[in-house]
């Protein structure tokens, strides 16, 4: 299993643009979520999902979209990017069963807008 | 979800065992403990988690005190590649999304 992968590793935006940051796992797991680091700062969780077609806002959801369409894939769009949005994004993903305690998580993508 | 207190930083020695704390004085009775650590900037990798009773896995052993208001992370014979940012996380598990919080966590430094 390849685990869950992130697309881009890197990228920078400027400001007012737009973007997909893609998550994909390969372990049929149906809770996925997406947290931003800040520097210096813990991960704080943006959005989850427990299913395909089912999302909720986590702590910092303002300025980003999500869907989920599919159970592999879970992306996180930012519309209209701003300075603040400069970050280190993690997703990351956890089986349904009851006993499974265990969240995976990707490398990440480093995000500047400047 | 109860709240954690973790000491910034730590230096421990190679081949040392390092005795990471976390303080939870608040903990309710259906709320585990989680550890994942991070290393540079990588994505965050479980450890280990307990509810009551000491834990032991592959990685390293988890030692929660009788009163549930802290516990011990133990990396049982450190080595340079442990050094990392160990998070200390009080969770309760429902079995749905379980969503975590990241506090600032213990810089381990392993040191030659």
């Amino acid at each position: 299993n390849a685990g869950v992968t992130q697309t881009p590793k890197f990228r920078i935006l400027k400001i007012g643009q737009s973007m997909t940051l893609q998550c994909t796992q390969d372990m049929n797991h149906n809770y996925m979520y997406w947290y931003r680091q800040d520097p210096g700062m813990g991960l704080k969780l943006i959005y989850y999902s427990v299913g395909a077609g089912i999302t909720d806002k986590g702590e910092v959801p303002n300025g980003y979209n999500v869907s989920r369409s599919t159970t592999e894939d879970f992306p996180l769009r930012l519309e209209l990017a701003a300075p603040s949005q400069t970050s280190v994004y993690f997703c990351a993903s956890r089986p349904t069963d009851r006993g499974a305690h265990e969240q995976y998580f990707g490398p990440g993508t480093r995000l500047t807008v400047t | 979800d109860a709240k954690t207190t973790q000491p910034p930083s730590m230096d421990c020695a190679e081949g040392r065992a390092a005795n990471l704390p976390c303080n939870h004085s608040t903990i309710s009775g259906n709320e585990y403990v989680y550890w994942y650590r991070q290393i540079h900037s990588q994505g965050p990798q479980y450890i280990i988690h307990g509810l009551k009773n000491n834990e032991t896995n592959e990685m390293a052993s988890l030692i929660i005190t009788e009163d549930r208001k802290s516990s011990t992370l133990i990396l049982p014979h450190a080595t340079l590649r442990d050094t990392a940012v160990y998070y200390c996380i009080v969770r309760e598990f429902t079995g749905t999304a379980s969503k975590l919080t990241f506090g600032t966590g213990t810089r381990l430094q392993v040191t030659l």
